[in-house]
């Protein structure tokens, strides 16, 4: 069974640009989460998607932070503009929904933003 | 909501010993207590998990307890191993919306 996807991999920008992150979950996966995971810390829950539906969006900065789901399976996360503060670890996870409970993680996107 | 604490921050092992991490966790609503291992520019991976109607759970060389009165859980690995060697995190989740509430982190080094 193939795993959580994330691309890029690593991305490097300037701030005020713009980054664009792209998740596709295990097949049949119903739930997506998405983190940020800033050096040291625990994953800080952005959004969470159940099918293309907004579950709970309440820590995602919406000034900046933009994320849709528009057919239940892939995701894509937006930053615009991007700020230093923004430089972490992205993370995407998945879940198969309906009481189950397990959330496994793709290998991340790091962003530096200078 | 719900604060998941951690400790110990950093704990360093002598191969083949046992390594303890232990979280405490503040909303006795929380049912459902994770623990993930995160190895350098990988995401974190699901080791083993336990729900609050069972107190302990075992898996080879890893084992969960939990304390529900007291509200803590903890990590056990037995016999460890140079693999071992990674971040570990605990996490709490309640039945409302099966959110992960995240504990700070654990820095596991096995000494050869």
């Amino acid at each position: 069974e193939a795993g959580v996807a994330q691309s890029p991999r690593y991305k490097i920008i300037e701030k005020r640009q713009s980054v664009a992150f792209w998740c596709n979950p295990i097949s049949g996966h119903a739930t997506l989460y998405w983190y940020q995971q800033i050096l040291g810390q625990g994953p800080k829950l952005l959004i969470q998607f159940q099918n293309n539906g907004v579950v709970d969006d309440s820590q995602l900065p919406k000034d900046r932070f933009s994320a849709e789901r528009l057919k239940g399976v892939d995701s894509t996360l937006k930053i615009q503009p991007a700020k230093l503060e923004d430089s972490a670890v992205y993370l995407c996870a998945s879940s198969l929904g309906q009481g189950n409970r397990e959330q496994y993680f793709g290998p991340g996107t790091r962003l530096t933003v200078t | 909501g719900e604060n998941v604490e951690q400790h110990p921050s950093t704990l360093s092992v002598q191969e083949g010993d046992s390594a303890v991490i232990k979280c405490t966790y503040s909303d006795s609503a929380s049912n459902y207590f994770p623990w993930y291992k995160q190895e350098l520019g990988k995401g974190p991976q699901l080791i083993i998990d336990i729900r609050s109607n069972v107190g302990e759970k075992k898996d080879q060389r890893i084992a969960v307890t939990l304390n529900k009165t007291a509200k803590h859980f903890s990590l056990h690995i037995t016999e460890t191993q140079p693999e071992d060697s990674a971040v570990y995190f605990c996490a709490a989740s309640m039945q409302s919306n099966y959110q992960l509430i995240w504990g700070a982190g654990t820095k596991l080094i096995i000494k050869p």
